[in-house]
Protein backbone atom coordinates (compact mmCIF):
# COMPACT_ATOMS: atom_id res chain seq x y z
CA UNK A 1 0.00 0.00 0.00
CA UNK A 2 1.33 3.57 -1.07
CA UNK A 3 -0.99 5.44 1.92
CA UNK A 4 -1.73 8.60 1.23
CA UNK A 5 -0.05 10.47 -1.45
CA UNK A 6 0.11 13.89 -2.42
CA UNK A 7 1.34 15.52 -5.38
CA UNK A 8 3.40 18.23 -6.21
CA UNK A 9 5.74 18.41 -3.23
CA UNK A 10 6.49 21.65 -3.71
CA UNK A 11 4.70 24.16 -5.56
CA UNK A 12 5.63 28.66 -6.29
CA UNK A 13 2.71 30.60 -7.76
CA UNK A 14 1.87 34.31 -8.40
CA UNK A 15 -0.78 36.15 -6.92
CA UNK A 16 -3.93 35.24 -8.74
CA UNK A 17 -2.82 31.73 -10.39
CA UNK A 18 -5.24 28.70 -9.56
CA UNK A 19 -3.57 25.36 -9.13
CA UNK A 20 -5.00 21.73 -7.98
CA UNK A 21 -3.02 20.06 -5.32
CA UNK A 22 -3.71 16.26 -5.61
CA UNK A 23 -4.45 13.83 -3.19
CA UNK A 24 -4.86 10.23 -3.15
CA UNK A 25 -5.75 6.95 -0.84
CA UNK A 26 -4.96 3.32 -1.46
CA UNK A 27 -6.76 2.25 2.00
CA UNK A 28 -10.40 2.35 0.79
CA UNK A 29 -11.03 5.28 3.55
CA UNK A 30 -14.22 6.62 3.23
CA UNK A 31 -12.80 10.46 5.49
CA UNK A 32 -10.73 12.20 3.76
CA UNK A 33 -9.61 15.51 4.76
CA UNK A 34 -7.07 18.65 3.91
CA UNK A 35 -5.18 20.47 6.53
CA UNK A 36 -3.11 24.13 6.27
CA UNK A 37 0.02 24.15 8.51
CA UNK A 38 1.29 27.49 9.40
CA UNK A 39 4.07 28.03 12.15
CA UNK A 40 2.92 28.71 15.37
CA UNK A 41 -0.48 27.41 14.65
CA UNK A 42 -0.51 23.68 14.61
CA UNK A 43 -2.81 22.08 11.62
CA UNK A 44 -6.06 24.03 10.49
CA UNK A 45 -9.11 21.79 8.88
CA UNK A 46 -10.11 23.02 5.52
CA UNK A 47 -12.40 20.37 3.87
CA UNK A 48 -13.58 17.43 4.86
CA UNK A 49 -15.37 14.87 2.93
CA UNK A 50 -16.92 11.29 4.62
CA UNK A 51 -17.21 9.39 1.18
CA UNK A 52 -17.74 10.08 -2.72
CA UNK A 53 -20.01 12.99 -3.54
CA UNK A 54 -19.61 14.58 -0.01
CA UNK A 55 -17.95 17.52 1.23
CA UNK A 56 -17.66 19.76 4.04
CA UNK A 57 -16.27 23.15 5.19
CA UNK A 58 -13.63 22.60 8.19
CA UNK A 59 -11.98 25.98 9.94
CA UNK A 60 -10.77 27.65 7.02
CA UNK A 61 -12.73 26.65 4.05
CA UNK A 62 -12.50 30.27 2.27
CA UNK A 63 -10.02 30.51 -1.40
CA UNK A 64 -10.40 26.59 -1.73
CA UNK A 65 -12.81 23.89 -3.45
CA UNK A 66 -12.54 20.21 -3.16
CA UNK A 67 -14.76 17.26 -4.43
CA UNK A 68 -14.44 13.92 -3.74
CA UNK A 69 -15.71 11.88 -7.27
CA UNK A 70 -13.83 8.64 -6.07
CA UNK A 71 -13.19 7.18 -2.84
CA UNK A 72 -9.67 7.27 -4.08
CA UNK A 73 -9.11 11.00 -4.63
CA UNK A 74 -9.79 14.18 -2.85
CA UNK A 75 -8.02 17.28 -4.95
CA UNK A 76 -8.20 20.84 -3.13
CA UNK A 77 -8.30 23.77 -5.73
CA UNK A 78 -7.26 27.14 -5.35
CA UNK A 79 -9.34 29.26 -7.83
CA UNK A 80 -7.44 32.49 -7.39
CA UNK A 81 -3.79 32.47 -5.00
CA UNK A 82 -3.38 34.56 -2.44
CA UNK A 83 -0.12 35.29 -0.38
CA UNK A 84 -1.82 33.93 2.97
CA UNK A 85 -2.22 30.91 1.44
CA UNK A 86 1.24 30.15 1.67
CA UNK A 87 1.61 27.30 3.66
CA UNK A 88 2.18 23.68 3.82
CA UNK A 89 -0.97 21.23 3.04
CA UNK A 90 -1.48 17.89 4.25
CA UNK A 91 -4.02 15.30 3.35
CA UNK A 92 -5.35 12.75 5.60
CA UNK A 93 -7.66 9.60 5.48
CA UNK A 94 -9.16 7.43 8.02
CA UNK A 95 -12.06 5.00 8.10
CA UNK A 96 -15.26 6.49 9.21
CA UNK A 97 -16.08 7.02 12.71
CA UNK A 98 -12.28 6.36 13.43
CA UNK A 99 -10.19 9.29 15.10
CA UNK A 100 -6.80 7.91 13.50
CA UNK A 101 -5.95 9.85 10.61
CA UNK A 102 -3.20 8.86 8.02
CA UNK A 103 -1.16 11.74 6.50
CA UNK A 104 0.46 12.27 3.01
CA UNK A 105 3.95 13.46 3.23
CA UNK A 106 2.68 17.69 2.57
CA UNK A 107 2.75 20.03 -0.33
CA UNK A 108 4.50 23.45 0.30
CA UNK A 109 3.12 26.33 -1.21
CA UNK A 110 4.61 29.69 -1.62
CA UNK A 111 2.31 32.38 -3.42
CA UNK A 112 4.39 35.43 -4.39
CA UNK B 1 -14.89 24.42 22.71
CA UNK B 2 -12.17 22.39 22.86
CA UNK B 3 -8.42 23.54 22.59
CA UNK B 4 -5.07 22.19 23.28
CA UNK B 5 -2.61 24.23 24.58
CA UNK B 6 1.37 22.99 23.87
CA UNK B 7 3.59 25.06 26.80
CA UNK B 8 7.06 25.60 24.80
CA UNK B 9 7.25 26.26 21.41
CA UNK B 10 10.82 24.57 21.58
CA UNK B 11 12.45 22.40 23.97
CA UNK B 12 16.24 21.07 23.90
CA UNK B 13 17.00 18.02 25.61
CA UNK B 14 20.58 16.47 25.77
CA UNK B 15 20.92 13.10 24.49
CA UNK B 16 19.61 10.59 26.96
CA UNK B 17 17.94 12.85 29.09
CA UNK B 18 14.27 12.89 30.11
CA UNK B 19 11.81 14.36 27.15
CA UNK B 20 9.09 16.29 28.52
CA UNK B 21 6.35 18.09 26.53
CA UNK B 22 3.45 19.34 27.36
CA UNK B 23 -0.16 19.15 26.94
CA UNK B 24 -3.20 20.91 28.39
CA UNK B 25 -6.56 20.67 26.98
CA UNK B 26 -10.07 22.04 27.75
CA UNK B 27 -13.20 19.87 27.20
CA UNK B 28 -16.57 20.41 28.40
CA UNK B 29 -17.49 16.22 27.42
CA UNK B 30 -14.98 13.83 27.83
CA UNK B 31 -11.78 13.68 25.71
CA UNK B 32 -9.91 11.31 23.57
CA UNK B 33 -5.99 12.68 23.18
CA UNK B 34 -3.46 12.25 21.08
CA UNK B 35 0.26 13.00 20.34
CA UNK B 36 1.10 13.12 16.73
CA UNK B 37 5.45 13.45 15.81
CA UNK B 38 6.37 14.84 12.49
CA UNK B 39 9.43 14.23 11.22
CA UNK B 40 11.40 17.03 8.55
CA UNK B 41 9.67 16.93 5.52
CA UNK B 42 7.27 14.43 6.55
CA UNK B 43 3.15 14.12 7.30
CA UNK B 44 2.20 13.34 10.94
CA UNK B 45 2.39 9.95 12.46
CA UNK B 46 0.53 9.08 15.23
CA UNK B 47 2.33 8.35 18.39
CA UNK B 48 -0.37 7.09 21.46
CA UNK B 49 -3.67 8.01 21.69
CA UNK B 50 -5.86 8.02 24.86
CA UNK B 51 -9.49 6.58 25.02
CA UNK B 52 -10.30 6.42 28.34
CA UNK B 53 -9.52 2.66 28.59
CA UNK B 54 -5.94 3.58 31.16
CA UNK B 55 -4.77 7.06 32.21
CA UNK B 56 -0.78 5.86 31.55
CA UNK B 57 -1.01 5.36 27.67
CA UNK B 58 2.29 3.98 26.11
CA UNK B 59 2.99 4.96 22.08
CA UNK B 60 5.56 4.34 19.82
CA UNK B 61 9.39 4.81 20.43
CA UNK B 62 9.48 4.39 24.03
CA UNK B 63 7.35 7.70 24.31
CA UNK B 64 4.03 7.30 27.07
CA UNK B 65 2.02 10.17 28.02
CA UNK B 66 -0.74 9.95 31.25
CA UNK B 67 -4.25 11.72 31.44
CA UNK B 68 -4.92 13.79 34.65
CA UNK B 69 -8.15 14.71 34.53
CA UNK B 70 -7.53 16.60 37.64
CA UNK B 71 -4.92 18.93 36.10
CA UNK B 72 -6.79 19.01 32.44
CA UNK B 73 -3.18 17.60 31.53
CA UNK B 74 -1.76 14.51 29.10
CA UNK B 75 2.02 15.58 28.82
CA UNK B 76 4.17 13.46 26.72
CA UNK B 77 7.38 11.44 28.25
CA UNK B 78 10.35 9.70 27.42
CA UNK B 79 12.55 8.38 30.15
CA UNK B 80 15.98 9.10 27.58
CA UNK B 81 15.96 11.04 24.72
CA UNK B 82 17.83 9.94 21.27
CA UNK B 83 18.46 11.51 18.45
CA UNK B 84 16.41 10.28 16.51
CA UNK B 85 13.49 11.71 18.36
CA UNK B 86 13.78 15.47 17.28
CA UNK B 87 10.72 16.47 15.65
CA UNK B 88 7.72 18.28 15.95
CA UNK B 89 5.08 16.91 18.26
CA UNK B 90 1.47 17.82 18.41
CA UNK B 91 -1.08 17.04 21.34
CA UNK B 92 -4.88 17.20 20.25
CA UNK B 93 -8.15 16.35 21.35
CA UNK B 94 -11.60 15.48 20.26
CA UNK B 95 -15.08 14.59 22.02
CA UNK B 96 -15.22 10.75 22.38
CA UNK B 97 -16.87 9.03 19.94
CA UNK B 98 -16.72 11.93 17.55
CA UNK B 99 -15.26 11.60 13.82
CA UNK B 100 -12.06 12.58 12.54
CA UNK B 101 -13.27 15.96 11.73
CA UNK B 102 -13.90 17.50 14.92
CA UNK B 103 -10.33 17.21 15.87
CA UNK B 104 -8.27 19.85 17.00
CA UNK B 105 -4.38 20.19 17.08
CA UNK B 106 -2.32 22.01 18.93
CA UNK B 107 0.57 24.37 17.87
CA UNK B 108 3.09 22.13 18.21
CA UNK B 109 6.33 21.78 19.95
CA UNK B 110 9.66 21.48 18.02
CA UNK B 111 12.06 18.68 20.11
CA UNK B 112 15.82 19.17 19.67
CA UNK B 113 18.22 16.64 21.11
CA UNK B 114 21.84 17.91 21.97
CA UNK B 115 24.78 15.56 21.58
Amino acid sequence: NAGVTQTPKFQVLKTGQSMTLQCAQDMNHEYMSWYRQDPGMGLRLIHYSVGAGITDQGEVPNGYNVSRSTTEDFPLRLLSAAPSQTSVYFCASSYLGSDEQFFGPGTRLTVL
Amino acid sequence: AQSVTQLGSHVSVSEGALVLLRCNYSSSVPPYLFWYVQYPNQGLQLLLKYTSAATLVKGINGFEAEFKKSETSFHLTKPSAHMSDAAEYFCAVSDQGSSASKIIFGSGTRLSIRP
